[in-house]
Formats: C-alpha cells, sequence, structure tokens
C-alpha cells in the first residue's frame, strides 16, 4: 500500500524559513517523481514544484521560485521542501503527490499526503 | 501561464448525469492529451479520477468518464450519488513543463 506522510508545518514568520519532509513507502521511490502541491484555505490547488525520480531536474511554479527549493534522499525515501523568505500568502496546506512516473512530464498525481499546514504570520 | 478555467459550481439529482468543463489554451490543455481530474471531499486529499484525458485509474468508478476537444477538457459523471458530492479539479501538463489546476467546481447532488 502506498503511503505518504508529510511533516514540518507549523507557525512561521514572514520572512522565516520552514522545511516540509514526506516520508514514502509502499513503492520504489526512486523511479517515481514526486512533486508538492499547496492548497490555501478555502482555495484551489497549486502546484508548487516538482523533481525527478533521480533528482537530477527538478521544476518550480513562478509564485515559489528562487525561494522555495525541492529535494530528495532516495536512501531514506524522503521528499522535502525547503522554504525561505516565507510571505502570508504561502499560508496553505501542503501535499506530498506521487508523480505517473520518473520524469516531470504529462504529470498526474496517482498518491496524495494527508497534507501538512503551514502558517505565516506575524 | 493562468490557471485553467472551470466553472465555479454545478448541480444534479441523483440519478442525473452532469459535465464540467475545463477551458485552457494551446500551450497546455490543446497541446497534449495530459489532461487529468481529481476529486476532493471536504478535508480530505485530492484523489485521482482520470488521467490522461480518458483513462479511468484501478479502483474508480465506470461513472466517471473525460474527453477533450481542442482547448476545452470535460469530466462527466453519469448516475449521480449524493457521494458524489465533492470539489473537481482538472489538472494539465503545460509546454512550460509546469502543471496547472483549474479553480475548482463544487458538485452539488440534490
Amino acid at each position: 500500500e502506498v503511503q505518504l506522510v508529510e511533516s514540518g508545518g507549523g507557525l512561521v514568520q514572514p520572512g522565516g524559513s520552514l522545511r516540509l519532509s514526506c516520508v514514502a513507502s509502499g513503492f520504489t521511490f526512486s523511479n517515481f517523481a514526486m512533486n508538492w502541491v499547496r492548497q490555501a484555505p478555502g482555495k484551489g490547488l497549486e502546484w508548487v514544484s516538482g523533481i525527478i525520480g533521480g533528482g537530477g531536474d527538478t521544476k518550480y511554479g513562478d509564485s515559489v521560485k528562487g525561494r522555495f527549493t525541492i529535494s530528495r534522499d532516495n536512501s531514506e525515501k524522503t521528499l522535502y521542501l525547503q522554504m525561505d523568505s516565507l510571505r502570508v500568502e504561502d499560508t496553505a496546506v501542503y501535499y506530498c503527490a506521487k508523480d505517473r512516473w520518473e520524469l516531470l512530464r504529462g504529470n498526474y498525481f496517482d498518491y496524495w499526503g494527508q497534507g501538512a499546514l503551514v502558517t505565516v504570520s506575524s | 501561464q493562468s490557471a485553467l478555467t472551470q466553472p465555479a459550481s454545478v448541480s444534479g439529482s441523483p440519478g442525473q448525469s452532469i459535465t464540467i468543463s475545463c477551458t485552457g489554451s494551446s500551450r497546455d490543455v490543446g497541446a497534449y492529451r495530459y489532461v487529468s481530474w481529481y476529486q476532493q471531499h471536504p478535508d480530505r486529499a485530492p484523489k485521482l479520477l482520470i488521467s490522461d484525458v480518458s483513462n479511468r485509474p484501478s479502483g474508480v468508478s465506470i461513472r466517471f468518464s473525460g474527453s477533450k476537444s481542442g482547448n476545452t477538457a470535460s469530466l462527466t459523471i453519469s448516475g449521480l450519488q449524493t457521494e458524489d458530492e465533492a470539489v473537481y479539479y482538472c489538472s494539465s501538463y503545460a509546454t512550460n513543463s509546469h502543471v496547472l489546476f483549474g479553480g475548482g467546481t463544487k458538485l452539488t447532488v440534490l
């Protein structure tokens, strides 16, 4: 059974940093691209970032490029999202999502974690 | 790139069929067959319903079907059931290698 478990969410001040983690199980982690998708309170889904199975290529949404960094440790089956220079508008539930295959192309997300809430407020 | 355009809400009675549209552009929906649909119940993670325009993953009811024409994709739910009441999102891969989502459509089963 595929499982994705996020952690690391919490309250942070504007301008601060936070790192999210997502531990995967039930599939060969290194064979699949992984993504972060967020959802602001009462709003829709927004793709944040993706990373290929081997970790050598990453993509970012325009709203987070230059502030967020996605990475992965395939030996630990863990996906990360380092969030710096956080803004109030980054407040959202952040979901870890497994991709269909190893590449960042034609993505769809077949398994999702339960989400981690990040609140940016003073 | 802007988000894909979906109607904010649709409604139907049990047993009826409804269709949700998802309009993009030649740089996303119109460029590839990489359109997917997700269902989200309140306080739950999204669930994949349709991939690659019209493919249903194992375990998804045959009542859910997808199609595409030009820059617009559609999700049809037939034989509406009360448990179908949820928010539905479309998604498309885009030519800039990004993933776009629609704004979501709230389905009410009357």
